[in-house]
C-alpha cells in the first residue's frame, strides 16, 4: 500500500527541548511539506522541499528545521525557539514538477505534540 | 495576498437534508482549488481538484463546483458519516496551498 506515515502519532515534549516528529512516504512523490494546524484555524506551511537536499521556508518557519536527504524522508525539528510548539502536526507529499502543474497534497496521519 | 474564507464555521444537519459548504477564495491566478474531508485527529484525506469556472466533480453524495470567486461543496442527502471538517484549498504560484479554517459538518440521524 502507497502512503505517508508520520511518527510518533503522540509526542510529550518538556520546555526546553528539541524534538524530531519522522515522515516517510512510499508515493515517489518529489515534493513534501509540513503543515501545522491549531484548533480554528486552517493549515499553516512551516517548510516545503520540491526535491531532495533543498528546501524552503513557509509562512511559520521560525523555531522550526527539516532535512531532506533522501527522496522519502522529510523529518522536522521543532526546536527550544519556538515558543508556541502545542499542536497538531501534518505530513504531506504531491508529485511535484513532474505532475505538470497538478498539486494533489496527500496527507499523513498526524502527530500530536503536547510541551508539558 | 492570497486568502480563503469557508462559510458557515459550523453546519448542523438532519439526514436526507442537503445543503451547501461555501468557499469563497482571493488570489491571483488560481491554479487549482481542493477539497478535503478531515476526520477528528486524522490527516485530511482528498476529495476533489478543480481548475477552470464552470468545473464540476461528483463523488457520492458530494459534488464541487467552481465560480471565478467560490466553489461550493454540496451534499446531497448526507448521512451521518459524512459528519467531518471539509477543508478547501487553493494553489496560486508554485506548488503552496493557501488553506481555509473548514467548515465543521454534523448529520444526526
Amino acid at each position: 500500500d502507497g502512503g505517508i506515515t508520520q511518527s510518533p502519532k503522540y509526542l510529550f515534549r518538556k520546555e526546553g527541548q528539541n524534538v524530531t516528529l519522522s515522515c516517510e512516504q512510499n508515493l515517489n512523490h518529489d515534493a513534501m511539506y509540513w503543515y501545522r494546524q491549531d484548533p480554528g484555524q486552517g493549515l499553516r506551511l512551516i517548510y516545503y522541499s520540491q526535491i531532495v537536499n533543498d528546501f524552503q521556508k513557509g509562512d511559520i518557519a521560525e523555531g522550526y528545521s527539516v532535512s531532506r536527504e533522501k527522496k522519502e524522508s522529510f523529518p522536522l525539528t521543532v526546536t527550544s525557539a519556538q515558543k508556541n510548539p502545542t499542536a497538531f502536526y501534518l505530513c504531506a507529499s504531491s508529485i511535484g514538477v513532474a505532475g505538470q502543474g497538478r498539486n494533489e497534497q496527500f496527507f499523513g496521519p498526524g502527530t500530536r505534540l503536547t510541551v508539558l | 495576498e492570497d486568502q480563503v474564507t469557508q462559510s458557515p464555521e459550523a453546519l448542523r444537519l438532519q439526514e436526507g437534508e442537503s445543503s451547501s459548504l461555501n468557499c469563497s477564495y482571493t488570489v491571483s491566478g488560481l491554479r487549482g482549488l481542493f477539497w478535503y474531508r478531515q476526520d477528528p485527529g486524522k490527516g485530511p484525506e482528498f476529495l476533489f481538484t478543480l481548475y477552470s469556472a464552470g468545473e464540476e466533480k461528483e463523488k457520492e453524495r458530494l459534488k464541487a463546483t467552481l465560480t471565478k470567486k467560490e466553489s461550493f461543496l454540496h451534499i446531497t442527502a448526507p448521512k451521518p458519516e459524512d459528519s467531518a471538517t471539509y477543508l478547501c484549498a487553493v494553489q496560486a504560484h508554485g506548488n503552496k496551498l493557501v488553506f481555509g479554517a473548514g467548515t465543521i459538518l454534523r448529520v444526526k440521524s
